[in-house]
């Protein structure tokens, strides 16, 4: 089955203390990408990915960093979170071509506290 | 840069009824592709329906279509026959891409629908 996979699915942290959610892929896309979801904000992009070794910045990518080492996984990496991190957080990929859809993952709740 | 807006935070229709959804978008590129998200319960986004904007004929999926109006850069969602599994939230999505390859989905703030048994 195609699908994206997210882990963890919830998470209540501290302050401060770095954490990675998981992004995985079994469709070989090469573009994969990280919004993050909050009310009356609706998805904003926070980084993407083109390719391996490939990334570059959203609309909001301060406090968060990315890696592409393997065509499949896209983790976000959270160095030192605070608490307006605090949102719902949804991975991305599709093949590319513009009207190919995006699929994305189930979604990750982070609480930072 | 490019923005999406829906004026609609919340709407409720009684099932079997027809209902629309508003979204308006801003933007100077020429070719785009437009695109309503549904977001149920279960917070997974489902892509509903999708829109090249340079063709005029409107996009249709079963009991979804939009009326794309290119000059007035509106794209409206209307769902026919309403079903309770259509309680969800909307999301309007517009999508253009830099030089660089970026695939980024502009969203809008979200439609929240209520179908009324």
């Amino acid at each position: 089955e195609a699908q994206v996979t997210q882990n963890p699915r919830y998470l209540i942290t501290v302050t401060g203390k770095k954490l990675t959610v998981t992004c995985s892929q079994n469709m070989n896309h090469e573009y994969m990408s990280w919004y993050r979801q909050d009310p009356g904000l609706g998805l904003r992009q926070i980084y993407y990915s083109m390719n391996v070794e490939v990334t570059d910045k959203g609309d909001v990518p301060e406090g968060y960093k990315v890696s592409r080492k393997e065509k499949r996984n896209f983790p976000l990496i959270l160095e030192s979170p605070s608490p307006n991190q605090t949102s719902l957080y949804f991975c991305a990929s599709s093949s590319g071509g513009g009207l190919d859809e995006q699929y994305f993952g189930p979604g990750t709740r982070l609480t930072v506290t | 840069a490019q923005t999406v807006t829906q004026s609609q935070p919340e709407m409720s229709v009684q099932e079997a009824e027809t209902v629309t959804l508003s979204c308006t978008y801003d933007t100077s590129e020429s070719n785009y592709y437009l695109f309503w998200y549904k977001q149920p319960p279960s917070r997974q986004m489902i892509l509903v329906i999708r829109q090249e904007a340079y063709k005029q004929q409107n996009a249709t999926e079963n009991r979804f279509s939009v009326n794309f109006q290119k000059a007035a850069k509106s794209f409206s969602l209307k769902i026919s026959d309403s079903q309770l599994g259509d309680t969800a939230m909307y999301f309007c999505a517009f999508m253009t891409w830099s030089n660089f390859g970026n695939e980024k989905l502009t969203f809008g703030t979200g439609t929240r629908l209520t179908i009324i048994p």
